[in-house]
């Protein structure tokens, strides 16, 4: 069984461009998280998403962070303009039921100049 | 937002060696979760354990929600258990998911 799959892995670009990160989930999985970490510390939940009703987006900031679930499967987070602060990992994650046991993908690595 | 305290933050063992790492929250959860980020990042759930006591392999947690605290034992440790472990816990409102400080391990051979 596949795990989560992010793409891009990786991902430079200069402060005030847009960028995109792309999650496919684990097959059967409704649940569907993003989160955001920081050079050493835990993640940090941005959103979560109920099959394709976001169900808690309060940590999302909303002036420049994006973020859909179109038919319930796929997931993309879009920030636009990024900020130099806005450099971290963007983790995606997947349960079966909410809050339930996660499965994290392996993260894309943004780096703002 | 509930504060989730780990403990050690760092820690060294030699491989072979057993090791405990506490979990602290500051309120009420409806689950507490493990996880191990290995040194490349990739995030591991070890266990699912809002209360009660599991045990996989050399793993094992034990979960006191009454008294806000959750312990992980490693027993034997290998180098591959090296990296960050986190402890995370969903809020009783179920809006939220929140990480610890984590717990960085190194096993040395």
């Amino acid at each position: 069984e596949a795990g989560v799959v992010q793409s891009p892995r990786y991902k430079i670009i200069e402060k005030k461009q847009p960028v995109a990160f792309w999650c496919n989930p684990i097959s059967g999985h409704n649940t569907l998280y993003w989160y955001l970490q920081n050079l050493g510390q835990g993640p940090e939940l941005l959103i979560r998403y109920e099959n394709e009703e976001a169900v808690d987006d309060s940590q999302l900031p909303k002036d420049r962070f994006s973020a859909e679930r179109l038919k319930g499967v796929d997931s993309t987070l879009k920030i636009q303009p990024a900020e130099l602060g806005d450099s971290a990992v963007y983790l995606c994650a997947s349960s079966s039921d909410p809050w339930a046991e996660q499965f994290f993908g392996p993260g894309t690595r943004l780096t703002v100049l | 937002g509930i504060q989730v305290e780990q403990s050690p933050p760092d820690l060294i063992l030699q491989e072979g060696a057993n090791s405990t790492l506490r979990c602290n929250f500051s309120d009420s959860v409806n689950n507490l979760q493990w996880f191990h980020q290995n040194p490349w990042g990739q995030l591991i759930n070890l266990f699912y354990i809002p209360s009660g006591t599991k045990q996989n392999g050399r793993l094992s947690a034990t979960t006191v929600a009454t008294e806000r605290y959750s312990l992980l034992y490693i027993s034997s440790s290998q180098t591959t258990d090296s990296g960050v472990y986190f402890c995370a816990v969903e809020e009783n409102t179920g809006n939220q998911f929140y990480f610890g400080t984590g717990t960085s391990l190194t096993v040395i051979p």
